[in-house]
């Protein structure tokens, strides 16, 4: 079986461009959650989707958005890119959402980087 | 405010001993914990998790204890191997393994060295 697949695995971008990040989940899994990992605060998340629905979010201002689409892939877009936003962003998947003992599991990530 | 705390950053431990990594936790919602194993440059990788219901789970080399009423969790590897070296997250949910109202909480992580 296919594991979380993450594209593109790095990526640069300017202060104030956008950038759109997308994760294939593992066949069956209809929940997708997205996480930044930073040196300074660890894994952060940022929002969960099951059923092209957002079921949770994270402490992330609203330039963080994420959609998911009828296939469960899902696609992150950050707007009006900041220099602290360079990280590395993780897509995971489980069978279920929130309340069921499903664990997440994770894609190599999209490392990016703001100059 | 850590809610999940790896106090150690590393261990280093000689290969065929029991390594030990500890976390603890402050949110008494908490009812489901998870242990991840990172390389550098992969994604985590899920090892093995416990629900508040249980005190124990064992999956081959890795065993997971969990001690509610002192908010701690601890990943024992037996026999430790060099595969083993890498970073170990401790992760917590408040309503199961898919997250809770804000997702999976980690804890900083823990670097594993097993030595030759």
């Amino acid at each position: 079986k296919a594991g979380v697949t993450q594209t593109p695995r790095y990526l640069i971008k300017t202060r104030g461009q956008q950038v759109t990040l997308s994760c294939s989940p593992i066949s069956g899994h209809r929940s997708v959650s997205w996480y930044q990992q930073t040196p300074g605060q660890g894994l952060q998340f940022l929002f969960e989707y099951f059923s092209e629905t957002q079921r949770n979010k994270g402490n992330f201002p609203g330039r963080f958005s994420g959609r998911q689409f009828s296939n469960s892939r899902s696609e992150m877009n950050v707007s009006t890119l900041e220099l602290g936003d360079s990280a590395l962003y993780l897509c995971a998947s489980s069978l279920a959402s929130q309340g069921n003992n499903s664990p997440l599991h994770f894609g190599n990530g999209t490392r990016l980087t703001v100059t | 405010d850590q809610q999940v705390k790896q106090n150690s950053p590393s261990l280093s431990v000689q290969e065929g001993r029991i390594s030990i990594l500890n976390c603890d936790y402050t949110n008494s919602m908490f009812d489901y914990f998870l242990w991840y194993k990172k390389y550098p440059a992969e994604g985590p990788t899920f090892l093995i998790s416990i629900s508040s219901i249980k005190d124990k789970n064992e999956d081959g080399r890795f065993t997971v204890f969990l001690n509610k009423s002192a908010k701690h969790l601890s990943l024992h590897i037996v026999p430790s191997q060099p595969g083993d070296s890498a970073v170990y997250f401790c992760a917590a949910s408040g309503f199961g393994g898919g997250g809770g109202a804000d997702g999976l909480t980690f804890g900083k992580g823990t670097h594993l060295i097993i030595q030759p």
